[in-house]
């Protein structure tokens, strides 16, 4: 079975100082990793995704993330946090093989402080 | 905006009824996902259909159905609702079926009274 752990429900982090929103799976066979971002009241919007190849992946608005097969961590990070940055992250995993469904973290709230 | 729509917003009815949510996927993608988000759930994956077939299934209820038609909109069916049933629904679409990132749609919110 496939699951994914964020072990923080919440995390704070004073703006212009670099952020990690954490991530940890457990899949058999390779895992394809995504993250993606809630804003309030809005769908969620993907971030970045891991596939195979380099293990630093970037995304969207200066994230990025970097995977860890030994640690099975998926890690995101921003070098300098924005307040605009505050919002739900979730982080998600899928095995490699057809018919195969998505599985995600339950969230990590972000909250960039002025 | 990600170019995926979904219809009503809001969605409010009482327990026994039923109630159908429809999407729009976006121009060209033929992979639409269904989640349900609720408070002590978080986001579940419920089903994925791929230009019209079944492609993956989660944690669907067998209260609920889905289908994907032939110009790819997909409806989700909510039958025999209960209170627990509230929450927010929301759609995804992709351009295939295998590991493409998801577009999400803005969600219906559903009350079960």
């Amino acid at each position: 079975a496939q699951s994914v752990a964020q072990p923080e429900d919440q995390v704070n982090v004073a703006e212009g100082n670099p952020l990690t929103v954490k991530c940890t799976y457990s899949v058999s066979g390779n895992p394809y990793l995504f993250w993606y971002v809630q804003y309030p009241n809005r769908g969620l919007q993907f971030l970045l995704k891991y596939i195979t190849g380099d293990n630093l992946v970037k995304g969207s608005y200066g994230f990025e993330a970097e995977f860890n097969k030994s640690q099975t961590s998926f890690h995101l990070k921003k070098p300098s946090a924005l307040v605009s940055d505050s919002a739900l992250y979730f982080c998600a995993v899928r095995r490699d093989n057809y018919g195969q469904n998505f599985v995600f973290g339950p969230g990590t709230r972000l909250s960039v402080l002025p | 905006d990600s170019g995926v729509t979904q219809t009503p917003k809001h969605l409010i009815t009482a327990t026994g009824q039923r109630v159908t949510l429809r999407c729009s996927p976006r121009s060209g993608d033929l992979s639409v996902y269904w989640y349900q988000q609720s408070l002590d759930q978080g986001l579940q994956f419920l089903i994925q259909y791929y230009n019209g077939e079944e492609r993956a299934k989660g944690n669907i209820l067998e209260r609920f159905s889905a289908q994907q038609f032939p110009d790819l909109h997909s409806e989700l069916n909510l039958s025999s609702l209960e209170l627990g049933d509230s929450a927010l629904y929301f759609c995804a679409s992709s351009e295939g079926a295998g590991i493409y990132e998801q577009y999400f749609g803005p969600g219906t919110r559903l009350t079960v009274t």
